[in-house]
């Protein structure tokens, strides 16, 4: 089955530094990759949704200058956590698609502790 | 109004018993419904997706979406202690999207 590589599982960075979190899709090319974040006992909230090639698409709320999304190529997509904060602290994960349709792979995603 | 709305539960039944989660949605133009398994700190792994009214099957989890009602939800027969986890229903919109509810804290007593 279609597989999803995220890393690191794991970071802790200090306050002001950046941070990236890269997501691979092993086995097929995500035209689509997705972006959530998920705080402690709550939902996966959506944070951007990315195609190849594109600029991201953001959710209303995020800043698009602090959580950087690249997508170069159809296995690639990069979410850099600028000058981070501690309330930047999350579990953050990624997924990708095929293709309009196709179900959703999800990476294992990236526990963020900012000290 | 959220887009994907959940009881956070906790829900407890006993082990062997029926646990009935329940999902409503706001976007009446959403096709596609997916019930997400989440233990904690892991990442979400798809149990079941559903697409079209009525009831699916899959062993012992059965989906059922109402499109009308915009209601879906997910019976999980036989329950075991190993199905604690936090469900979570998902829904993709009529933009492509897929939204997810706050999910359901299920715990199986042995």
């Amino acid at each position: 089955g279609a597989v999803v590589s995220q890393h690191p599982s794991r970071v802790i960075c200090k306050s002001g530094t950046s941070v990236k979190i890269e997501c691979r899709s092993l086995d097929f090319q995500a035209t689509t990759m997705f972006w959530y974040r998920q705080f402690p006992k709550k939902s996966l909230m959506l944070m951007a949704t990315s195609n190849e090639g594109s600029k991201a698409t953001y959710e209303q709320g995020v800043e698009k200058d602090k959580f950087l999304i690249n997508h170069a190529s159809l296995t690639l997509s990069t979410l850099t956590v600028t000058s981070a904060h501690p309330e930047d602290s999350s579990f953050y994960i990624c997924s990708a698609r095929e293709a309009a349709g196709a179900g959703y792979t999800f990476g294992s995603g990236t526990r963020l502790t900012v000290v | 109004q959220k887009e994907v709305e959940q009881n956070s539960g906790p829900l407890s039944v006993p082990e062997g018993a029926i646990a009935s989660l329940n999902c409503t949605y706001s976007d009446r133009g959403s096709q596609s419904f997916f019930w997400y398994r989440q233990y904690s700190g892991k990442s979400p792994e798809l149990i079941m997706s559903i697409y079209s009214n009525g009831d699916k099957e899959d062993g012992r989890f059965t989906a059922q979406l109402n499109k009308a009602s915009q209601y879906v939800s997910l019976l999980i027969r036989d329950s075991q202690p190993s199905d604690s986890a936090t469900y979570l229903c998902a829904v993709r919109n009529g933009a492509n999207n897929l939204f997810f509810g706050t999910g359901t804290r299920l715990t199986v007593i042995p």
